[in-house]
């Protein structure tokens, strides 16, 4: 089965420092999304690409997070500077028409920061 | 603003005991509901897509079932197997982002 690929799986950082989250989404797939999970918010949008293009990245705290596609194969993430309210779980989605938008998701970056 | 709201938070059945788990929803204009499980330390699992009310989709001891309000996931004689946490999500019409409720959290005792 094809799969999104998330490096790293696990992702410990003191506040302040940078974090770089990698994401290879499924070949074919022209939409690509980062969500973030913790246990109050539950699965919230942070960002969505269409062929490479951020189309929304609304819910993303731009001072400090920044997502960017520099080719069809890697999505990434930054947060710079991070701190301790950053700590979750972040996904990233796949997707296309050809799947009727039925999302694949990656197994997740689990991000400590103390 | 879209809005997604899952019931109950927590459902504890013993295997074979049949239920169902609800998703409420508003949106403006629904282009689709999705149901997701997700496995502890894992992603969510796509199961289903609904697009229209009265529509019915079904997968080994799950169906899925919408109206114009609410959506539920009807898990029938469920096996441990199945204990995960169940997500429900809706996309709005023109947009292909997708509003997320909190899950339910189903365990299945043998």
């Amino acid at each position: 089965d094809a799969r999104v690929t998330q490096t790293p799986r696990h992702k410990v950082t003191e506040m302040g420092q940078e974090v770089t989250m990698r994401c290879q989404p499924i070949l074919g797939h022209n939409t690509v999304f980062w969500y973030r999970q913790t246990m109050m918010q539950g699965l919230e949008l942070l960002a969505y690409f269409r062929n490479r293009a951020p189309l929304d990245d609304s819910g993303m705290p731009k001072d400090r997070f920044s997502a960017e596609m520099p080719d069809a194969t890697l999505a990434t993430l930054k947060i710079q500077p991070s701190e301790p309210r950053d700590s979750a779980v972040y996904f990233c989605a796949s997707g296309s028409r050809q799947t009727n938008y039925g999302y694949t998701f990656g197994s997740g970056t689990r991000l400590t920061v103390v | 603003e879209d809005q997604v709201t899952q019931s109950p938070e927590a459902l504890r059945l013993q295997e074979g005991e049949s239920s169902s788990l609800n998703c409420s929803y508003t949106v403006s204009g629904l282009r689709g509901l999705f149901w997701y499980r997700q496995d502890p330390g894992k992603g969510p699992e796509f199961l289903f897509t609904l697009y229209s009310a009265g529509e019915e989709k079904e997968k080994e001891r799950l169906k899925a079932t919408l109206t114009k309000k609410e959506s539920f996931l009807h898990i029938t004689a469920p096996k441990p197997e199945d204990s995960a946490t169940y997500l429900c999500a809706v996309s709005r019409s023109g947009y292909s982002t997708l509003t997320f409720g909190k899950g339910t959290m189903l365990l299945v005792s043998p």
